[in-house]
């Protein structure tokens, strides 16, 4: 079965940087596009950015263009997300999910949840 | 882009049937088949219930339906149960290739 598992989050500075990781397992990784979605406490989903499964494409929100970078690496079948510049309202509960067809998140790890305070 | 439109919460008694409604634009919802809702208990993560409008992942209740017209998606959940009660999130790719949710719904079983 299809098993996601993030893993980096903890408690960072404004303007620090952490790398959140998702490790795949229960599928062919290196087949499908991938998706990372955040949730602040209390609050809604909020999408953040997807990777095709080839690295050909990486599409980010608008809210964390240029300070966020999707990556991926098929050979160790796990999925990065690098933070930089991260301020308050970054924080959150970061999922990574399982694309299925037409960007639509289909499986989802549990997450890991990203605080961001002095 | 901004947030798809749901309404913040709806309810219903058991055995009832709810709809809730996911306003986008001709840029998003409006323009491609490409609508998912997911349903959400408190402190776990979300799951998929609906892809491409209507249809149901396998292991997913017939129970729940989605459907499309212009620029307003829907979920309809007939014959309501005491575990339905849960935040529901709409979903839709977009014309920029990224993908925006709905603010959620928060429904409750009376």
């Amino acid at each position: 079965q299809v098993q996601l598992v993030e893993s980096g989050g903890g408690v960072v500075q404004p303007g620090g940087s952490l790398r959140l990781s998702c490790a795949a397992s229960g599928f062919n990784f290196s087949s499908y596009a991938m998706h990372w979605v955040r949730q602040a406490p209390g609050k809604g989903l909020e999408w953040v950015a997807i990777i095709r499964y080839d690295e050909s494409n990486k599409y980010y929100g608008d809210s964390v263009k240029g300070r966020f970078t999707i990556s991926r690496d098929n050979t160790k079948n796990t999925l990065y997300l690098q933070m930089n510049s991260l301020r308050a309202e970054d924080t959150a509960v970061y999922y990574c999910a399982k694309d299925r067809v037409g960007a639509t998140p289909e499986y989802w790890g549990q997450g890991t949840l990203v605080t961001v305070s002095s | 882009q901004s947030a798809l439109t749901q309404p913040a919460s709806v309810s219903g008694s058991p055995g009832q049937s709810i709809t809730i409604s996911c306003t986008g634009t001709s840029s998003d919802v409006g323009g491609y088949n490409y609508v998912s809702w997911y349903q959400q208990h408190p402190g776990k993560a979300p799951k998929l219930m609906i892809y491409e409008v209507g249809n149901r992942p396998s292991g997913v209740s017939n129970r729940f339906s989605g459907s499309k017209s212009g620029n307003t998606a829907s979920l309809t959940i007939s014959g309501l149960q005491a575990e339905d009660e849960a935040d529901y999130y709409c979903s839709s790719y977009t014309s920029s290739s990224t993908r925006v949710f709905g603010g959620g719904t928060k429904l409750t079983v009376l």
